[in-house]
């Protein structure tokens, strides 16, 4: 099954203690992302990736990072969490056309509580 | 930077109505625009792609149009039913593949 499968699903955590939220996909896609979704606020990018090794930043990457080694997977870091960073987390992927994207594919969440 | 509206914010129609959903964002240089659906506590499916070439795309009872000159897309969803009811949302897909949301539209559907 076509599918982006993150983990942990729930995650509550520390101040200052370093976490990784893991995404993976099964569709070969170049395109990954990371977004944040905030009540009042809609979802925004924090980190993409156009491809293995290339990332760039989105429009929240501040307390964030990424890394793209393999295709399937793109791991989210938060090296020092702070409480401003509770939310839920979405990782999507997409087949890439040079500067174009397809369909987005959505993972089902992460709701991560930073106290 | 890309800024994306939804109108209205939350709408509640009884079953059987068509209704219209609108989004509008403010850099016409996109590439495509994909709305979504997403259920409470779940998370994003989506529902229609819109390349900037197109003017329109159908699926189903969904209709998506996208104006990309006046920064303008709209949802038509037929004969709504109860089903329906989720949060919508838009995103277009500019230069270097960076992709806004807009806040979205809550609707419920009353039987």
């Amino acid at each position: 099954e076509a599918q982006v499968t993150q983990n942990p699903r729930y995650l509550i955590t520390v101040t200052g203690k370093k976490l990784t939220v893991t995404c993976s996909q099964n569709m070969n896609h170049e395109y990954m992302s990371w977004y944040r979704q905030d009540p009042g606020l809609g979802l925004r990018q924090i980190y993409y990736s156009m491809n293995v090794e290339v990332t760039d930043k989105g429009d929240v990457p501040e307390g964030y990072k990424v890394s793209r080694k393999e295709k399937r997977n793109f791991p989210l870091i938060l090296e020092s969490p702070s409480p401003n960073q509770t939310s839920l987390y979405f990782c999507a992927s997409s087949l890439s056309q040079g500067y174009s994207l397809n369909e987005q594919f959505f993972g089902p969440g992460t709701r991560l509580t930073v106290l | 930077k890309q800024e994306v509206t939804q109108i209205p914010a939350a709408l509640s129609v009884p079953e059987g109505e068509n209704l219209v959903l609108n989004c509008s964002f403010t850099d016409s240089a996109i590439y495509n625009l994909q709305w979504f659906r997403q259920d409470p506590g779940k998370g994003l499916t989506s529902l229609l792609l819109i390349q900037s070439s197109q003017r329109e795309q159908t699926s189903g009872r969904l209709n998506a149009s996208l104006d990309k000159s006046s920064g303008r897309s709209t949802l038509y969803i037929a004969a709504s039913q109860p089903g329906d009811s989720a949060t919508y949302l838009c995103a277009p897909s500019g230069g270097y593949q960076k992709v806004t949301f807009g806040t979205g539209t809550k609707l419920q559907v009353i039987p």
